[in-house]
């Protein structure tokens, strides 16, 4: 049960573009989903978290403007990193909760950006 | 925010061998939760341990929760090559919040 997809699971973009990013659950409805970044050997950091319908909320250092999540439904949400810079390099992992679920989450495969 | 630490930080051993990961947090917590990474992937969630819980199974994995030593570990027995891969503990702090607060994970090398 619980599988969460993402979309794509590698980009490649010149620096000034934008790169979107989905994330599905597939077989079930996430109440709450969250948007990660990991950077090479380190551990996940949380940027934002979404709850269908409502406005992301950003973690602190996290610039709304600039990686901007829509969670359009129970099962979508997607996170566009808004022109990129090659800092902008990274592992991006989101992940999908339910409701009463004791907060497991269930972890999309990960999206590897690269800024050129 | 307060993130908790596993050590050691990276493990090696041989096929057949135990592995034990140690995890400690700083606030108290509604359930510990570990997850595996394996390089380039998403994470896999392995098993949760609730506060009021001292000890679960789950198949190899044995994992035990000290609330008053805010510590956790988790034990791999009779580990294989295919265990190779990053762990980490997640805390979900009491009060009511969703997100979950990693550790920095402890690296899992089981060689052949």
């Amino acid at each position: 049960g619980a599988v969460v997809s993402q979309h794509p699971s590698r980009v490649i973009c010149k620096s000034g573009t934008s790169v979107k990013i989905e994330c599905r659950s597939l077989d079930f409805q996430a109440t709450t989903m969250f948007w990660y970044r990991q950077f090479p050997k380190q551990s996940l950091m949380l940027m934002a978290t979404s709850n269908e319908g409502s406005k992301a909320t950003y973690e602190q250092g996290v610039e709304k403007d600039k990686f901007l999540i829509n969670h359009a439904s129970l099962t979508l949400s997607t996170l566009t990193v808004t022109s990129a810079h090659p800092e902008d390099s990274s592992f991006y992992i989101c992940s999908a909760s339910l409701a009463g679920a004791f907060g497991e989450q269930y972890f999309g495969p990960g999206t590897r950006l690269t800024v050129t | 925010s307060q993130q908790g630490e596993e050590d050691p930080q990276a493990l090696s051993i041989q096929e057949g061998e135990n592995a034990t990961m140690n995890c400690s947090y700083k606030t108290s917590i509604n359930n510990l939760q570990w997850y595996r990474q394996n390089s380039g992937r998403g994470l896999v969630h392995l098993i949760l341990i609730r506060s009021n819980e001292r000890e679960k199974h789950s198949g190899r994995l044995r994992v035990t929760l000290d609330t008053s030593k805010k510590s956790s570990s988790l034990l791999i027995t009779a580990s294989r090559a295919a265990d190779t891969a990053s762990y980490f503990c997640a805390t979900l702090p009491q009060g009511g919040s969703e997100k979950l607060v990693f550790g920095k994970g402890t690296k899992l090398t089981v060689n052949p």
